[in-house]
Parts: structure tokens; C-alpha cells; sequence
């Protein structure tokens, strides 16, 4: 079982906008604005999309966007396209010894 | 442009070490930014952090691979790398190393991944 919780799949349309949740604890996600989101095509090395919660890599499109609320972050993707059909992980700073913990990932599928 | 390449043995025998290095190019490891570390991911399952190093040889692990990971640094090599004694089949997974902007933090550069199969 996963620290993080997340929907094990979303889908939506293209066009359309969808929303992933990402679920923890005070002792995580709750007090520390340290959460990044994830995107991982099959095969592929995970690529960084958000961090600290709602900040956007350079060359990441602004079509993601990331914030949080009590202990739960939440990825949002507007405007969906076929590309973004993929696996998305968060992950979070936690103040037990594990340090870093990840979600158990979210399938995208766009229709 | 920074690169990250995983190396070593892809098949490992049940309760010996495995044993992997990360050869970074197009920037030092000696920075003081940033922060190296390894993550796996089993077969067709989520991503598990299991430790980050700094270039002075800080070190920062999973609490539950503690007792059986040892991650070092090399700056003459600009390698860092990653022993896990004891293994068994749990540990058969993709092992990827990147780039932290601090141990914690989010991984920005990733390499392809290395599959490591423990099996006898």
C-alpha cells in the first residue's frame, strides 16, 4: 500500500480538463509545500511536470497546473490531448523517516 | 546538456549485493544545488525513493532499505552509486537515478532505467 493515495485511473476527452487527487497526511502532504507530480510514458523515464506544489518546470506546458489543499494535492490538466494519455505519480516531502514518498500512480486515458 | 546513464549487472542471484553506478555528464556532480539519488519501480508497479547523496558524501535513504542500501559518490568520476546487499526477487525492478534539487526534493533530470532481475 502506497503512502499517497491516488485514483488508480481517470479518463477524459480530448479538449476536456480532468483533475488527479493525491491524498496523504499531516505528517506529509498536509504541512509541506514539497509535492511534485510526475508523468511516465510506457517505457519511458518519469518526467517532472509540477513541484512545490503548483510550480511548472521550464518547457512544461501551462495546460498543467497543480495546488493543494489540507492534506491533498491535485494535478490538473485543461485542454486534454492524446499525448497526455499516461501514468501520473505525486510524491511528497514527509517528516517520517522515509523522506520521500510517492503515490501509487494514476492511469490517464484520453478517449 | 545533462545527462544520467545507469550501468551494471542485469540479472542478480538471491541474497547477493547488486551493485549499480550513474554516470553523469554535461554538468559536475560537485555542485552544491543539487542532490543525486535512486529510484525503482518494480514490473508494472509505482515508484519507490530509496536514497539521495550529495557530492561531500551526505546521505539520506528509505527507512525500510536502510539496513541494506549504501549509496556513494565519486567526483573524480562524476558517479555516484548504489549497492542493495541481500537481495531477493522483492527487489527485481526498473532502478533509475536523478537529479534532486535537494535530497527531498523533485527529481528534474532522470536516466532511461536499468532493469535488475534477481532470480537464482
Amino acid at each position: 500500500q502506497s503512502a499517497l493515495t491516488q485514483p488508480a485511473s481517470v479518463s477524459g476527452s480530448p479538449g476536456q480538463s480532468i483533475t488527479i487527487s493525491c491524498t496523504g497526511s499531516s505528517s506529509d502532504v498536509g504541512d509541506y509545500d514539497y509535492v511534485s507530480w510526475y508523468q511516465q510514458h510506457p517505457g519511458k523515464a518519469p518526467k517532472l511536470m509540477i513541484y512545490d506544489v503548483s510550480n511548472r518546470p521550464s518547457g512544461v506546458s501551462n495546460r498543467f497546473s497543480g495546488s493543494k489543499s489540507g492534506n491533498t494535492a491535485s494535478l490538473s490538466i485543461s485542454g486534454l490531448q492524446a499525448e497526455d494519455e499516461a501514468d501520473y505519480y505525486c510524491s511528497s516531502f514527509a517528516i517520517s523517516s522515509t523522506a520521500v514518498i510517492f503515490g501509487g500512480g494514476t492511469k490517464l486515458t484520453v478517449l | 546538456q545533462l545527462q544520467l546513464q545507469e550501468s551494471g549487472p542485469g540479472l542478480v542471484k538471491p541474497s547477493e549485493t547488486l551493485s549499480l553506478t550513474c554516470t553523469v555528464s554535461g554538468a559536475s556532480i560537485s555542485s552544491t544545488s543539487y542532490y543525486w539519488g535512486w529510484i525503482r519501480q518494480p514490473p508494472g508497479k509505482g515508484l519507490e525513493w530509496i536514497g539521495s547523496v550529495y557530492f561531500s558524501g551526505s546521505t539520506y535513504y528509505n527507512a525500510s532499505l536502510k539496513s541494506r542500501a549504501t549509496i556513494s559518490v565519486d567526483t573524480s568520476r562524476n558517479q555516484f552509486s548504489l549497492k542493495l546487499r541481500s537481495v531477493t526477487a522483492a527487489d527485481t525492478a526498473v532502478y533509475y537515478c536523478a537529479r534532486h534539487g535537494d535530497y527531498y526534493g523533485p527529481a528534474d533530470y532522470w536516466g532511461q532505467g536499468t532493469l535488475v532481475t534477481v532470480s537464482s
